[in-house]
């Protein structure tokens, strides 16, 4: 089925570790984004993509690197995990600025 | 950072009740467009208004566009327990969405 597929669906990582959540669409779609959402917090922007290659900061990028090698891949990577991070990440997708977003099932992650 | 404010953040209605949640932003939007997140879950596209005064509906949902295409609102009749999760919309600058109205219905 198309869409946008994330893994690994559940995480927990000691403090100082780093990883890689992976998000994949085979819509191809340009625009791509995370979000973490945290109770009370909605979700919130770290990083969006508009194309391969190109890359940008959203509102909370501190502790997370993105890159946008090809149209369907987007990973996060966390480069030294903190509690602070324990989140549920989500991965979106978009043809385009005005199109609706496909979100992936997310990522629940816990560091202790 | 974030264009839309939306209110309320919580809501518990009686089934059957009406709910109703607004979204606002200080600047005109080119579009909104609007999202449920089901506990548990994930967002869900729900529909896209453009034009100024749109009004569009959905079943039991109707969303609408203000005038001044500062503001939006998504009403839900007669409230039944599938309704339950989180409503969000997102402003012209999708990558940013409003912080969400969780949605309870009592039985």
């Amino acid at each position: 089925n198309a869409g946008v597929t994330q893994t690994p669906k559940f995480q927990v990582l000691k403090t100082g570790q780093s990883m890689t959540l992976q998000c994949a669409q085979d819509m191809n779609h340009e625009y791509m984004s995370w979000y973490r959402q945290d109770p009370g917090m909605g979700l919130r922007l770290i990083h969006y993509s508009v194309g391969a290659g190109i890359t940008d900061q959203g509102e909370v990028p501190n502790g997370y690197n993105v890159s946008r090698s090809t149209t369907e891949d987007f990973p996060l990577r966390l480069l030294s995990a903190a509690p602070s991070q324990t989140s549920v990440y989500f991965c979106a997708s978009s043809s385009s600025r005005i199109s609706g977003y496909t979100f992936g099932s997310g990522t629940r992650l816990t560091v202790v | 950072g974030q264009q839309v404010m939306q209110i309320p953040q919580y809501q518990h209605v009686q089934e059957g009740e009406d709910f109703t949640t607004y979204c606002n932003s200080s600047t005109t939007l080119s579009n909104i467009q609007w999202y449920k997140q089901r506990p548990g879950g994930h967002p869900v596209f729900l529909i896209q208004l453009v034009k100024s005064g749109e009004v569009k509906k959905q079943k039991r949902l109707t969303f609408q566009f203000g005038e001044a295409k500062k503001n939006s609102s998504l009403h839900i009749t007669a409230t039944q327990t599938t309704d339950v999760g989180t409503y969000f919309c997102a402003g012209s600058n999708q990558f940013y969405f409003g912080t969400g109205t969780s949605l309870t219905v009592i039985p």
